[in-house]
């Protein structure tokens, strides 16, 4: 199993619509969640970033995180066809001195017009 | 803030030759860099972690000796692939980490270089 697993979709939406992409995770060593956006030949960029359990919030993006379930979510708002990429969950455990980030496949989004 | 620039961002290279890539953290200090490699519609396989001033840490199964990387300032990284063959045609992209004290490092990634050996 691997240790972060994302539905590789593809998902297709209409303008406007809300979109949940959702991952898990097995390592529960791990605290630190991200979610990045990558386009087509582009460096991942990072959307969000959080640690532990919880919800954080910015603009029309809002990742959440159930430790419990080891269940990570993000959700965006009003979707653009800008948005029109792969998204990338990623965790990481701490201590040490480095933070190995752990990918899940990622999950390609379309958002049409 | 928070930019990583890579240089080149397309190189075409015959088999046999080395290529030299550049990851440069533009307006923060990286203690630690990251290495990873990408084929088509799969997700980042990382490579290696650079560290300031020591030695890289590679993954298991990627090849010290073909690739070269060195750390040599708080801004600059560079990956070398030594002897070039097609099957070393990729996506190759660095991440700076960004460190706050007793925080799980925030990585950002460079744009990648696209690695094509003929």
């Amino acid at each position: 199993q691997k240790e972060v697993e994302q539905d590789p979709g593809p998902l297709s939406v209409p303008e406007g619509a809300i979109v949940s992409l959702n991952c898990t995770y097995s390592n529960s060593a791990f605290q630190y969640f991200m979610w990045y956006r990558q386009y087509s030949r582009k460096g991942p960029e990072l959307l969000m970033y959080t640690y532990s359990s919880g919800n954080k919030e910015d603009g029309r993006f809002t990742a959440q995180v159930d430790k419990s379930s080891k269940y990570i979510s993000l959700f965006i708002r009003d979707s653009q066809p800008s948005d029109s990429a792969t998204y990338l969950c990623a965790s990481s455990g701490s201590g040490g001195s480095n933070y190995k980030l752990t990918f899940g496949k990622g999950t390609l989004l379309t958002v049409n017009p | 803030g928070a930019v990583v620039s890579q240089h080149p961002s397309r190189v075409i290279c015959k088999s046999g030759t080395s290529v030299k890539i550049e990851c440069r953290s533009l307006d923060f200090q990286a203690t630690t860099m990251f290495w990873y490699r990408q084929f088509p519609k799969q997700s980042l396989m990382l490579m290696a972690t650079s560290n300031e001033g020591s030695k890289a840490t590679y993954e298991q199964g990627v090849e010290k000796d073909k690739f070269l990387i060195n750390h040599a300032s708080l801004t600059l990284s560079t990956l070398t692939v030594t002897s070039a063959h097609p099957e070393d045609s990729s996506f190759y992209i660095c991440s700076a980490e960004t460190r706050t004290s007793g925080k799980g490092g925030e990585q950002y990634f460079g744009p990648g270089t696209r690695l094509t050996v003929t």
